[in-house]
């Protein structure tokens, strides 16, 4: 079956840890994203790329990391730098085109400790 | 900058009844798409409807339609004969056709829940 999957599902942290966190998707889509959701709050966008060895900061971008060497996978690091990372942290892949849907992973839950 | 706006943070519903959530979006662009998406409690986000801002007929998927007033920047989802499963957040967006990258533009959403 074609889709997005991430892992883990829940992840804890300690203060001053970087965490990776992983997306793979198979549709073959050149485009993906990094979103991180809050309570109360629409997603938030941290990076996103449309090309492998290509990405871009999103509106959220400090205190991440990410990478694309691959078309199927696009790694988000979290790193020590954010200062408040606890929160549910979707993936999405889309074909690289304004009409077309992005589909979603079933996220990742980040804890702080 | 386009924004999106969910006035409505949660709705409620009798089983097989009617509800519309209310989505207004600022642009000053007149290309663009919209779109409704389901975040169940399971968290996986879901495609409910897409409607292109060209399309003067709104979009429809079997019980959810939408009613895009251009004008008025407005996309409500309207859903027909509630079923427990519609329970969920339901987040509209909104993405332009002329930025090269696609983001889509969230709304903060609304949670709908659906009474036996």
């Amino acid at each position: 079956d074609g889709g997005i999957t991430q892992s883990p599902k829940y992840l804890f942290r300690k203060e001053g840890q970087n965490v990776t966190l992983s997306c793979e998707q198979n549709l073959n889509h050149d485009a993906m994203y990094w979103y991180r959701q809050d309570p109360g709050q629409g997603l938030r966008l941290i990076y996103y790329s449309q090309i492998v060895n290509d990405f871009q900061k999103g509106d959220i971008a400090e205190g991440y990391s990410v990478s694309r060497e691959k078309k199927e996978s696009f790694p988000l690091t979290v790193t020590s730098a954010q200062k408040n990372p606890t929160a549910f942290y979707l993936c999405a892949s889309s074909i690289d085109s304004p009409s077309n849907e992005q589909f979603f992973g079933p996220g990742t839950r980040l804890t702080v400790l | 900058a386009q924004t999106v706006t969910q006035s409505q943070p949660e709705m409620s519903v009798q089983e097989a009844e009617t509800v519309t959530l209310s989505c207004t979006y600022d642009t000053s662009e007149s290309d663009y798409y919209l779109f409704w998406y389901k975040q169940p409690p399971s968290r996986q986000m879901i495609l409910v409807i897409r409607q292109e801002a060209y399309k003067q007929q709104n979009a429809t998927e079997n019980r959810f339609s939408v009613n895009f007033q251009k004008a008025a920047k407005s996309f409500s989802l309207k859903i027909s004969d509630s079923q427990l499963g519609d329970a969920a957040m339901y987040f509209c967006a909104y993405r332009s056709a002329m930025d090269s990258n696609y983001q889509l533009i969230w709304g903060a959403g609304t949670k709908l829940i659906i009474k036996p």
